[in-house]
């Protein structure tokens, strides 16, 4: 099936610090969602993205559509404590007629107070 | 305004025997989701309801696993005859007639197959 390639796997940053993560695909999305999830909780939606160029920003946490629709970048400023979790992209295949999501497997942030 | 929420959020069962987990979507959303996902894995589509219609149903979806919608408003899963490869998360998330691709997950049913 079709598969999201999230980067990095997981990382350790000091609080304070700025993050940077990214999804890539071989194929073209219409649309880009960013989750996080909590350890024995469902995923929380963060930022959806509906264009190619699309840039949002929901408080810390900044993400942006690519132009060629095949990737996705999510930003945290100044990390917290509480942004420690699994950040998930997701996307819905372009032309599929399909709402199903496809997901990533997931960056995991540690923060290191 | 409440979320989605699921029932059981833990379930223990002996291999072969059946289990049924349920879903409440959030109000007013008409598009209901059920994802699978494992350790270390991102969610994966199993099915979606568009009311009371079963739209999609993927591969992942054995014929031992069945869904309802039977009102338009929650929905349940069953699995019959359990595996040990059937231990996972199950998600339910759904969606709203206007921000129809914006998903909501509620908190899971942790299945745990012995």
């Amino acid at each position: 099936g079709q598969q999201l390639n999230q980067s990095p796997q997981s990382m350790f940053i000091q609080e304070g610090e700025d993050v940077s993560m990214n999804c890539t695909s071989s194929s073209i999305f219409n649309t880009w969602l960013w989750y996080k999830q909590d350890p024995g909780e469902g995923p929380v939606l963060l930022i959806a993205l509906y264009k190619a160029g699309e840039l949002t920003s929901n408080g810390r946490l900044t993400a942006q559509f690519g132009i060629t629709r095949k990737d996705s970048f999510l930003n945290i400023s100044a990390s917290i404590p509480s942004d420690v979790g699994i950040y998930f992209c997701a996307g819905r295949l372009s032309g599929a007629g399909s709402y199903q999501l496809t997901f990533g497997k997931g960056t995991k942030l540690s923060v290191i107070p | 305004d409440t979320g989605v929420s699921q029932n059981p959020r833990h379930k223990i069962t002996k291999r072969g025997q059946n289990v049924t987990f349920r879903c409440d979507p959030i109000s007013e959303h008409n598009r209901l989701y059920w994802y699978r996902q494992t350790l270390g894995q991102g969610p994966e589509f199993l099915t979606y309801f568009q009311n009371e219609a079963q739209l999609e149903k993927s591969r992942l979806l054995s014929d031992r696993f069945s869904a309802e919608r039977p009102k338009g408003s929650f929905s349940t899963l069953e699995i019959q005859r359990t595996e040990q490869g059937d231990s996972a998360m199950y998600l339910c998330a759904s969606s709203s007639p206007v921000l129809d691709y914006e998903q909501y997950f509620g908190p899971g049913t942790r299945l745990t197959v012995t």
